[in-house]
């Protein structure tokens, strides 16, 4: 089963500008973590935020939270061409010890 | 910095053979984990471990068995390969945490291709 669906499916956008990704969930969860793909390698944790958190920054990412819509998003403020990626949501339901994967936005950052 | 070592970054096998996808992590980390990813699909939960020699089924466990014998060391098996499951196998670990999962930290992916 997938709880977290992000949208769009992809994204392109010009060096500079901001992205953002959009993720919904079905289900109440304990967390919410948001992860970066390179092409065929493993993912790497970008943040994670708890179920009574509104919003958090790490750098240039910003993440929002709104369980009441079941749904939150992430901000990549000036992009780089570095940024060109696979980001994927999970969740967390309840007190499990499972993360619960999308199915990921990619992100073209073009120079 | 936490690692997460997977045995083989790329595998080619035949119909039938048993296949062992291994993974070693050297945090002390409580829980493991076993993904697949397919495209369209994003990340599949096979099977995860909580602890040694404790497994417990994801959404997609059929057709693989894992075992943990060690607290580090995660494997997957494939008893009898088909190629349906062609796919990337992706291990990660995280330490325990109360009240849900906390962060994953992923190996580099074995991607396995089953003629």
């Amino acid at each position: 089963s997938q709880q977290g669906e992000e949208d769009p499916q992809a994204l392109s956008i010009q060096e500079g500008e901001n992205a953002t990704m959009n993720c919904s969930y079905k289900t109440s969860i304990n967390n919410l973590q948001w992860y970066r793909q390179n092409s065929g390698r493993g993912l790497v944790h970008l943040i994670l935020i708890r179920s009574n958190e509104r919003e958090k920054h790490s750098g240039r990412l910003r993440v929002t939270l709104d369980t009441s819509k079941k749904s939150s998003s992430l901000l990549i403020t000036a992009s780089r061409a570095a940024d060109t990626a696979s980001y994927f949501c999970a969740t967390v339901p309840g007190s499990s010890y499972k993360l619960i994967f999308g199915s990921g936005t990619r992100l073209l950052v073009r120079p | 910095d936490v690692k997460v070592t997977q045995s083989s970054r790329y595998l080619v096998k035949r119909t039938g053979e048993k296949v062992f996808l291994e993974c070693v992590q050297d945090m002390d980390h409580e829980n493991m984990f076993w993904y697949r990813q397919d495209p369209g699909l994003g990340l599949r939960l096979i099977y995860f471990s909580y602890d040694v020699k404790m497994k417990e089924k994801g959404d997609i466990p059929e057709g693989y068995s894992v075992s943990r014998e060690k607290k580090e060391r995660f494997s997957l098996i494939l008893e009898s390969a088909s190629t349906n499951q062609t796919s990337m196998y992706l291990c990660a670990s995280s330490p325990g945490l109360a009240g849900g999962a906390g962060e994953l930290f992923f190996g580099e992916g074995s991607r396995l291709t089953v003629l």
